[in-house]
């Protein structure tokens, strides 16, 4: 089994801040990197998926790049709201249509 | 556009029934996936499949059947359940491999 690492598991955040993650992946046979944002009581939403090295995505206050070569991938949100508490998951593929996940880095804001 | 419907929404079994946990789309999406989601471990993939006709196991299939007769359905059976299986469990969807996926709204199965 391949293994998508995230860190932090958790993170607390004052409103106004900006923070960021990472995601850890193999880099050999990749094919895709996946973000999602997962609201409690709600299901995951797509967010980014990236595909070539050097890849960077925004949507927002939020952007990810992506490193293939070293096997990780940084999620970044600027100047965080509360509604940006959520768990944000990476998921890759792997070369195959196996889509594997990371456990997740749980974000509070702090108003 | 409805996305993905699950049902049911939740259901308790008791330890060796049979059941099947339904999965629609209506987004014409060739990619499927069953995932069951468990406190510390994150989404783990059960079955997928890459169009109606093909299938393949997941990272636990174990105790699990699936079938993909057309685009819209891919059903889960739980064959025998087992207390072990309680979980929540999601269905998702996407067009292509490099599609984001697009999930249902969860099963919340219980196995007493």
């Amino acid at each position: 089994i391949l293994n998508v690492e995230q860190s932090p598991q958790s993170l607390h955040v004052q409103e106004g801040d900006s923070t960021n993650f990472t995601c850890s992946f193999p880099s050999s046979n990749f094919y895709a990197l996946h973000w999602y944002r997962w609201e409690t009581a709600k299901s995951p939403e797509a967010l980014f998926v990236m595909t070539l090295n050097g890849d960077e995505k925004k949507k927002g206050r939020i952007s990810a790049t992506l490193n293939t070569k070293e096997g990780y991938s940084y999620l970044y949100i600027k100047g965080s709201q509360p509604e940006d508490s959520a768990t944000y998951l990476c998921a890759s593929n792997f070369g195959n249509e196996k889509l594997t996940f990371g456990t997740g880095t749980r974000l509070t804001i702090i108003p | 556009n409805a996305g993905v419907t699950q049902t049911p929404k939740f259901q308790v079994l008791k330890t060796g029934q049979s059941m099947t946990l339904q999965c629609a789309q209506d987004m014409n999406h060739e990619y499927m996936s069953w995932y069951r989601q468990d406190p510390g471990m994150g989404l783990r993939l059960i079955h997928y499949s890459v169009g109606a006709g093909i299938t393949d196991q997941g990272e636990v299939p174990n105790g699990y059947n699936v079938s993909r007769s057309t685009t819209e359905d891919f059903p889960l059976r739980l064959l025998s359940a087992a207390p072990s299986q309680t979980s929540v469990y999601f269905c998702a969807s996407s067009y292509s491999r490099t599609g984001g996926y697009t999930f249902g709204s969860g099963t919340r199965l219980t196995v007493v």
